[in-house]
C-alpha cells in the first residue's frame, strides 16, 4: 500500500499570505494525485486532480505541482474561506489512500 | 446536476446491524464507481471500499474487508454500506463519493451519514 505523508500538520497563516502544502508518496504515483478541501461540517471537495489540474469551479489561486513522489498544493493568496483541512489522495492497484491532512488555520 | 444523497444519521447499540444508503441522480449511475470513506471524530479520511453498480464489481480496503459489506441496486440508483454487528469503534461519519471509470479521484461526494454506536 502506498502511504501519503502530508506536511506540515498545521499551517498558521494570515489572509492574503501564500500557503504551501506538501504531500509525499512512499513510492511513485506518477501524476495520479488529487487534492481535496474539507471545511468543518462539510464533505470533502475535489480541488486538484492529476497533480496540477483544477477541478471545475476551483479558483485560480489554487495550484498543484509535482510528480513521482513529491507534490505541492499552493494557495497563492489566502481568502477567509480557504481556512480548512486539505487532503491528498492516490490510487494504486485497487487501493485508494489519503494523506493524514494539513490544517490551514488563521494566525 | 449530479447529486449523491445519503440517508440520515443513525444511533445504534453495539451488536446491532445497520445499512446506510447513497442515492445518485443527475448522471448514469451504472457508469461510475461509488466509493465509501470513513471519517472518525476529529480524524482524517479512510477509504473503505468501492463498487461499480453496472456489474456490482466490488473492492475493499484490507482494513475493512470482512467488517462491512458494500452493495448497490442499480434499479433505484442506490449504493449501500452495511454492518452485521456494530461496534463502538464504528462511530464515525461515512461519505459516499463518485469516481469515473478511467480516473482515480472522487469528483462528487454525498453529504455524509453520521453513525453513532453507543450502549
Amino acid at each position: 500500500e502506498i502511504v501519503l505523508t502530508q506536511s506540515p500538520a498545521t499551517l498558521s497563516l494570515s489572509p492574503g499570505e501564500r500557503a504551501t502544502l506538501s504531500c509525499r508518496a512512499s513510492q511513485s504515483v506518477s501524476s495520479y494525485l488529487a487534492w481535496y478541501q474539507q471545511k468543518p461540517g462539510q464533505a470533502p471537495r475535489l480541488l486538484i486532480y492529476d497533480a496540477s489540474n483544477r477541478a471545475t469551479g476551483i479558483p485560480a489561486r489554487f495550484s498543484g505541482s509535482g510528480s513521482g513522489t513529491d507534490f505541492t498544493l499552493t494557495i497563492s493568496s489566502l481568502e477567509p474561506e480557504d481556512f480548512a483541512v486539505y487532503y491528498c489522495q492516490q490510487r494504486s492497484n485497487w487501493s485508494w489512500t489519503f494523506g493524514q491532512g494539513t490544517k490551514v488555520e488563521i494566525k | 446536476e449530479v447529486q449523491l444523497v445519503q440517508s440520515g444519521a443513525e444511533v445504534k447499540k453495539p451488536g446491532e446491524s445497520l445499512k446506510i444508503s447513497c442515492k445518485g441522480s443527475g448522471y448514469s449511475f451504472t457508469s461510475y464507481w461509488i466509493g465509501w470513506v470513513r471519517q472518525m471524530p476529529g480524524k482524517g479520511l479512510e477509504w473503505m471500499g468501492i463498487i461499480y453498480p453496472g456489474d456490482s464489481d466490488t473492492r475493499y480496503s484490507p482494513s475493512f474487508q470482512g467488517q462491512v459489506t458494500i452493495s448497490a441496486d442499480k434499479s433505484i440508483s442506490t449504493a449501500y454500506l452495511q454492518w452485521s454487528s456494530l461496534k463502538a469503534s464504528d462511530t464515525a461519519m461515512y461519505y459516499c463519493a463518485r469516481q469515473g471509470t478511467l480516473v482515480y479521484y472522487f469528483d462528487y461526494w454525498g453529504q455524509g451519514t453520521l453513525v453513532t454506536v453507543s450502549s
